[in-house]
């Protein structure tokens, strides 16, 4: 079974560029997340997808985060305008429904991203 | 927000040596804590899901409990193996199956 896919690996870019981040989770999963992990911190949820629709985005700033899952499938995290502080590691997770509190969240290598 | 803590922040061990960390999480109104373990440049692993006060759960060399009245899981690693290095992450989950993170142990084993 394929794991959950994620590109680029690496990306480095300017302040106030725009940054795009794919995700590809495990066939037939349902939910998707995507998780921040700033150095030195755990990682924090930015947004959790169930299909195509949004179940929780509390904590994504959204005057400069977006994210969409258009067909329920792979999705797409944005970054514009990048600051210093977006300097992290992106990690995107899915899970089989995402309704049940045994249910494990499977995880993709990350994006590192350096903004300079 | 689940406020989730970790320790130690780093451990250096010997090659064959036991060792454990501990996972503090909020006791009230607790779903489940998961264990992962992430290695440089790899996906984070799952290890455990644990859900029941005094469960126990074991994985080759390395096994976990779980308090839930007093908000605690240890992680133990038997007989160490440089291939052990990576840092072991726990979280607790909340009721809109939301994973709250510690921020990590990181564990270096000396060949």
């Amino acid at each position: 079974e394929a794991g959950v896919a994620q590109s680029p690996r690496y990306k480095i870019i300017e302040k106030r560029q725009s940054v795009a981040f794919w995700c590809n989770p495990i066939s037939g999963h349902a939910t998707l997340y995507w998780y921040q992990q700033i150095l030195g911190q755990g990682p924090k949820l930015l947004i959790q997808f169930q299909n195509n629709g949004v179940v929780d985005d509390s904590q994504l700033p959204k005057d400069r985060f977006s994210a969409e899952r258009l067909k329920g499938v792979d999705s797409t995290l944005k970054i514009q305008p990048a600051k210093l502080e977006d300097s992290a590691v992106y990690l995107c997770a899915s899970s089989f429904w995402g309704n049940s509190e045994q249910e494990t969240q499977y995880f993709g290598p990350g994006t590192r991203l350096l903004v300079l | 927000i689940l406020n989730v803590e970790q320790s130690p922040q780093s451990l250096h061990v010997q090659e064959g040596d036991s060792t454990n960390f501990t996972c503090s999480f909020p006791s009230s109104n607790f779903y489940a804590l998961h264990w992962y373990r992430w290695e440089t440049a790899k996906s984070p692993e799952a290890l455990f899901v644990m859900t029941l006060n005094g469960d126990e759960k074991k994985k080759g060399r390395i096994s976990a409990t779980l308090n839930t009245k007093e908000g605690y899981s240890y992680l133990y690693i038997k007989g160490s193996q440089p291939e052990d290095s990576a840092t072991y992450l726990c979280a607790s989950l909340d009721g809109a199956n939301n994973l709250f993170f510690g921020t990590g142990t990181r564990l270096t084993v000396i060949p």
